[in-house]
């Protein structure tokens, strides 16, 4: 069965802090790995996407990395802010969308 | 450009009850998806259509139907509600790999 593990489930940083989430995945074919951000109350919104062959993809102060032999990612903040209080939320892809297997979640939340 | 949105925003329903969930996009996207999203629970894929006209069960069909009678708009339907439905969903739409999802609807079921 395909399965998305995230840790740690939630996570309380300092502002400007940096922080690292995980995601351990086994889901075949693998396809491509995403990271989405979701504010309380709101749907999911895309960070990156990686395919098999990109190991790393930034977006802003996101970073994204991913290792497909061991079927690991990370999402990477760096100097985070108030605003990156969210569940950011790993979903892997085993072909087409209507085959993604979404992640239980990392609760962040960046405290003054 | 509103992107996806849905209607309603909450709504509270008795056991037994029918309503429908609308959900709408503006990008011209051909695939459009319902997930439910659950306490502790990653997203489920519900219903999905690849175009207009098409519909397909996803991972936890049972108690719900879909409609894709335009391109822009994707209805859910539960016939019969139950509080096993009490769930928040989500409406999103795609092109390659990109999806984009509305701001949710929470549905409980009394």
């Amino acid at each position: 069965k395909n399965q998305v593990e995230q840790s740690p489930q939630s996570l309380i940083i300092l502002e400007g802090k940096n922080c690292t989430l995980q995601c351990n995945y086994t889901v075949s074919p693998f396809s491509n790995l995403r990271w989405y951000k979701q504010d309380t109350g709101r749907g999911p919104v895309s960070l990156t996407i990686m395919t098999f062959s990109e190991n790393t993809k930034s977006n802003g102060r996101y970073t994204a990395t991913l290792d497909a032999d061991t079927k690991q990612s990370s999402l990477h903040i760096t100097a985070s802010q108030l605003s990156d209080s969210a569940s950011y939320i790993c979903v892997v892809s085993a072909g087409t969308a209507s085959k993604l297997t979404f992640g239980t979640g990392t609760r962040l939340q960046v405290t003054l | 450009n509103a992107g996806v949105t849905q209607t309603p925003k909450f709504r509270v329903l008795k056991t037994g009850q029918s309503m429908t969930l609308l959900c709408a996009q503006d990008m011209n996207h051909e695939y459009m998806y319902w997930y439910r999203q659950d306490p502790g629970m990653g997203l489920r894929l519900i219903h999905y259509s690849v175009g207009e006209g098409t519909t397909a069960k996803g991972e936890v069909p049972d108690g719900y139907n879909v409609s894709r009678l335009k391109k822009q708009n994707f209805l859910l339907g539960l016939e019969s509600a139950a509080p096993s439905q009490t769930s928040v969903y989500f409406c999103a739409s795609s092109y390659s790999n990109e999806q984009f999802f509305g701001p949710g609807t929470r549905l409980t079921v009394l």
